[in-house]
């Protein structure tokens, strides 16, 4: 059984498009996030959320929108898709959301390519 | 902005050799640190934590933790081909309103048989 999943696992799609990704854990989490990671490798945070709720936002468009529909799912939604949007995003989840929390279990990723 | 420094590389050595890899951190208040490997086109996953000054070790690979220079490395005994990654350091850091896990930009390792 996979641990963290997202789908799709490769989206390739036209400039101005809205694209969605979809996530879920089956590891009982209460924690899950989005990173993105771009060309250089560089894995940075976008949002999480605990137990539904967002509780880090970090500076994303607002083309971007994450929902949480309950603690085992966590979709992110891009509107007006844009060429430096093309990257992998991974979804992960972690047990808590504390100060010591750093053992995230990540899906596979999510590439994404703007045309 | 709270920092995760790592040399990019490609750090290479040779097949059967101690591989060292380094990272620095800005905020002097971090607790525990985390090292996670990520094989290309591959998801990361954790190998070693530590959250104590000294050396942690699990197998063949040795964490350190040096709180007061704000430096922590990774040592890869009896390196092996299959070690070829990219290695991330990650310290759990405050951002708007909640902690999440800072990834460095990796350091890439390439072991030659």
């Amino acid at each position: 059984d996979t641990a963290v999943s997202q789908t799709p696992k490769y989206l390739v799609t036209q400039m101005g498009n809205d694209k969605s990704i979809k996530c879920e854990q089956n590891l009982g989490h209460d924690t899950m996030y989005w990173y993105k990671q771009d060309s250089k490798k560089f894995l940075k945070i976008m949002f999480s959320y605990n137990n539904k709720e967002l509780i880090i936002n970090e500076t994303v468009p607002n083309r971007f929108s994450p929902k949480s529909p309950d603690k085992a799912h966590l979709n992110l939604h891009i509107n007006s898709l844009e060429l430096g949007d093309s990257a992998v995003y991974f979804c992960a989840s972690s047990h808590s959301a504390g100060a010591n929390t750093g053992e995230l279990f990540f899906g596979e990723g999510s590439r994404l390519t703007v045309l | 902005q709270k920092e995760v420094e790592q040399n990019s590389g490609p750090l290479s050595v040779p097949e059967g050799a101690i591989a060292s890899l380094n990272c620095t951190y800005s905020d002097r208040g971090s607790q525990s640190f985390f090292w996670y490997r990520q094989y290309s086109g591959k998801s990361p996953e954790l190998i070693m934590f530590i959250y104590s000054n000294g050396d942690k070790e699990d197998g063949r690979f040795t964490a350190q933790l040096n709180k007061a220079s704000q430096y922590v490395s990774l040592l890869i005994r009896d390196s092996q081909p299959s070690d070829s990654a990219t290695y991330l350091c990650a310290v759990p850091t405050y951002t708007n309103s909640g902690y999440a896990l800072n990834f460095g930009k990796g350091t890439s390792l390439l072991v030659t048989p």
